[in-house]
């Protein structure tokens, strides 16, 4: 199937620190991808959908100047965490569609972040 | 809004019992179902899926059957194995050109030998 790698696996950072995660789909164009926060124990919530060439559409709640997204390329996004602080500490997903028309997402495998 | 409500765990099972996991839903019009599956260490997998009322999804001898008419798509497998142990995640794609999953929260299933 399709895969979707995401760097770093875990980082650890000082408060007001940012922190960027990649995104990588591996083996399709992925015109959108999808960024999902994973708190312990709880569900995926969808925090922003990245379109390559345009601008991150961000859920409700969502900071869009602390969770800046960037979909440079059709196999590349971006989420840069801003002036991180503890409370942003999380499990950051990616997923995307491979192709326009398939309902079936392919998730990398997740960013731990902790920040100190 | 779409909402997903799965049951929670964990759930501890010994090899070969049979499972089942509850999933019911909330959306409007006719959403596709799914089950993911996340093994320790990894990303999310999809595990089977369907995409419209009393259409069985299957895979691995996992098996879902979407319900309409009780808005649910529980999870279902005859004889569990240890290598089942994950976490098993329902999630539906509803609003029409919202591509984006909605979840529930997760059951962790402990298969133990």
């Amino acid at each position: 199937g399709a895969v979707v790698s995401q760097h770093p696996s875990r980082v650890i950072c000082k408060s007001g620190t940012s922190v960027k995660i990649e995104c990588r789909s591996l083996d399709f164009q992925a015109t959108t991808m999808f960024w999902y926060r994973q708190f312990p124990k709880q569900s995926l919530m969808l925090m922003a959908t990245s379109n390559e060439g345009s601008k991150a559409t961000y859920e409700q709640g969502v900071e869009k100047d602390k969770f800046l997204i960037n979909h440079a390329s059709l196999t590349l996004s971006t989420l840069t965490v801003t002036s991180a602080h503890p409370e942003d500490s999380s499990f950051y997903i990616c997923s995307s569609h491979a192709g326009s028309s398939t309902d079936t997402q392919y998730f990398g495998p997740g960013t731990r972040l902790t920040v100190l | 809004g779409d909402s997903v409500t799965q049951m929670e765990g964990p759930v501890t099972l010994s090899e070969e019992a049979f499972l089942t996991i509850n999933c019911t839903y909330t959306a409007t019009g006719y959403p596709s179902l799914f089950w993911y599956v996340q093994y320790p260490g990894e990303g999310l997998q999809l595990l089977l899926k369907a995409t419209k009322a009393d259409d069985k999804g299957s895979n691995k001898g996992f098996e879902a059957t979407y319900r309409k008419e009780t808005t649910s798509f529980h999870l279902e497998k005859g004889s569990v194995q240890v290598s089942d142990s994950a976490v098993y995640f329902c999630a539906l794609l509803g609003a029409p050109g919202r591509r984006a999953l909605t979840f529930g929260s997760g059951t962790r299933l402990q298969v133990q030998p």
